[in-house]
C-alpha cells in the first residue's frame, strides 16, 4: 500500500537551516506530483509547495518563497524540502502528501505521511 | 488567492444526529476542485471528498458533499463517536492550494 514517511525534523535556531525528507513506497513515485503541507501547533493546514512528477514544475506559497526549496529524486523514491532562513513562524508539523492523479497538479491529496515536527526557537 | 471560510468553527452534536459543515470560497473554484479532509487528534489528515461531491476510497456513505456556486457543504449523517475530528476544505484548482481554517466536530 501507499506509504509516505517523513524525517529530518528537529529543533533549529532562527536563521538556521534544515532539510526534510519523505520516503515513498507502494506506488510509482515518478508518476505523481507531490506536496509539502505545514500545520503550526494548534492551527490549521497550510500548503507550502508542490513539485511535478518530473520535477520540472514547482510552486511555492508566498510565505516560503525564496527560503524553501522543494526537490525530488525519482531514482530514490524520495521528496525533499530544503528550508533556509528559518523563522519562529515556520514551526510546525510538516507533511508530505501525494496528488491523487498521475501527472496532474489539480488533484486532491489522497495519501499523507505521519509528519515531522520542526521547531524554530532560540 | 482563493480564501476559504469554514463555518461554524465548532459544532457539538449527539450521536445519531446530522452534521452540516460549510465552506465558502471568495471566488469561483475551478471545476469544483474542492476537497474535504478529516483530521483526528494526533493523526494526519485523511481525504474524504473530492470534486466537491465524490467520496474517496473507503469512505462510508454517511459522508457526502455538495456544491452551489461558491458554497460547499459536507454532510455527515448518523453521527458516530469516531467522527470526532477537525474537518478542512481545500481548493486544489489553482495555486496557492488554500485550506479553510477548519471546523471542529464534537460529539456530546
Amino acid at each position: 500500500q501507499v506509504q509516505l514517511v517523513e524525517s529530518g525534523g528537529g529543533l533549529v535556531k532562527p536563521g538556521g537551516s534544515l532539510r526534510l525528507s519523505c520516503a515513498a513506497s507502494g506506488f510509482p513515485f515518478s508518476d505523481y506530483y507531490m506536496s509539502w503541507i505545514r500545520q503550526a501547533p494548534g492551527e490549521g493546514l497550510a500548503w507550502i509547495s508542490y513539485i511535478s512528477n518530473s520535477g520540472s514544475t514547482i510552486h511555492y506559497a508566498d510565505s516560503v518563497k525564496g527560503r524553501f526549496t522543494i526537490s525530488r529524486d525519482n531514482a530514490k523514491n524520495s521528496l525533499y524540502l530544503e528550508m533556509n532562513s528559518l523563522r519562529a513562524e515556520d514551526t510546525g508539523v510538516y507533511y508530505c502528501a501525494r496528488h491523487a492523479l498521475r501527472r496532474i497538479a489539480a488533484a486532491p491529496r489522497d495519501s499523507w505521511g505521519q509528519g515531522t515536527l520542526v521547531t524554530v526557537s532560540s | 488567492e482563493i480564501v476559504l471560510t469554514q463555518s461554524p468553527g465548532t459544532l457539538s452534536l449527539s450521536p445519531g444526529e446530522r452534521a452540516t459543515l460549510s465552506c465558502r470560497a471568495s471566488q469561483s473554484v475551478s471545476s469544483s476542485y474542492l476537497a474535504w479532509y478529516q483530521q483526528k487528534p494526533g493523526q494526519a489528515p485523511r481525504l474524504l471528498i473530492y470534486g466537491a461531491a465524490s467520496r474517496a476510497t473507503g469512505i462510508p456513505d454517511r459522508f457526502s458533499g455538495s456544491a452551489s456556486g461558491t458554497d460547499f457543504t459536507l454532510t455527515i449523517t448518523r453521527l458516530e463517536p469516531e467522527d470526532i475530528a477537525v474537518y478542512y476544505c481545500q481548493q486544489y484548482g489553482s495555486s496557492p492550494y488554500t485550506f479553510g481554517q477548519g471546523t471542529k466536530l464534537e460529539i456530546k
